[in-house]
């Protein structure tokens, strides 16, 4: 199975700061890798697959880099509407897996 | 549009099967390249994929519960059927069912609502 970790668990910020969160695989994935949002008792929410394809209708301020094990969603600007949960998959191979997620409070 | 939603019982007993129906709308599991997978979420805790059947019938399992797995499709009835056999308190949680993107893309784009799954005497 290909394990998948996210940094940092969690993060508080401010609205308007850029946040990062890293996700990294235990093996190459070549972009097979996709990224959610969750708010509290909701479904997740595609933003982005590919590790770097935005969704249709995700606000542009996300964006997603990376290649081989080492991942990357960024927010360029936090809105009061991002602070949630997020979590990484790869698609690389089944079984399928998350991340643990990363946790955005506000701080 | 394409919609999913989650049915089935909201509490079983330790050793039960659960039976779980997922309903869709907007889409065939006939149509070349379309799948629907199943993920629970235990209460605080992370995503877990459980399983994803493809509109040829292909099926894949999480290798840890393969064994009390079983996932059908109905694509007459828009229909996908997730069973969990010998149930116990740890498969507490909530259990989506999503669409598969599309062709050579195993992540979800459609979610539904989810159902909570309590398992305890």
């Amino acid at each position: 199975d290909i394990q998948m970790t996210q940094s940092p668990s969690s993060l508080s910020a401010s609205v308007g700061d850029r946040v990062t969160i890293t996700c990294r695989a235990s093996q190459g994935i070549s972009n097979s890798l996709a990224w959610y949002q969750q708010k509290p008792g909701k479904a997740p929410k595609l933003l982005l697959y590919a590790a770097s394809r935005l969704e249709s209708g995700v606000p542009s301020r996300f964006s997603g880099s990376g290649s081989g094990t080492d991942y990357t969603l960024t927010i360029s600007s936090l809105q009061p509407e991002d602070f949630a949960t997020y979590y990484c998959q790869q698609y690389y191979s089944t079984p399928l897996t998350f991340g643990q997620g990363t946790k955005v409070e506000i701080k | 549009q394409i919609t999913l939603k989650e049915s089935g019982p909201t509490l079983v007993k330790p050793t039960q099967t659960l039976t779980l129906t997922c309903t869709f709308s907007g889409f065939s599991l006939s149509t070349s390249g379309v799948g629907v997978g199943w993920i629970r979420q235990p209460p605080g805790k992370a995503l877990e994929w459980l399983a994803l059947i493809y509109w040829n019938d292909d099926k894949r399992y999480s290798p840890s519960l393969k064994s009390r797995l079983t996932i059908t499709k109905d694509t007459s009835k828009n229909q996908v059927v997730l069973t969990m056999t010998n149930m116990d308190p740890v498969d507490t949680a909530t259990y989506y069912c999503a669409h598969r993107h599309g062709s050579e893309i195993d992540a979800f784009d459609i979610w539904g609502q989810g159902t909570m799954v309590t398992v305890s005497s």
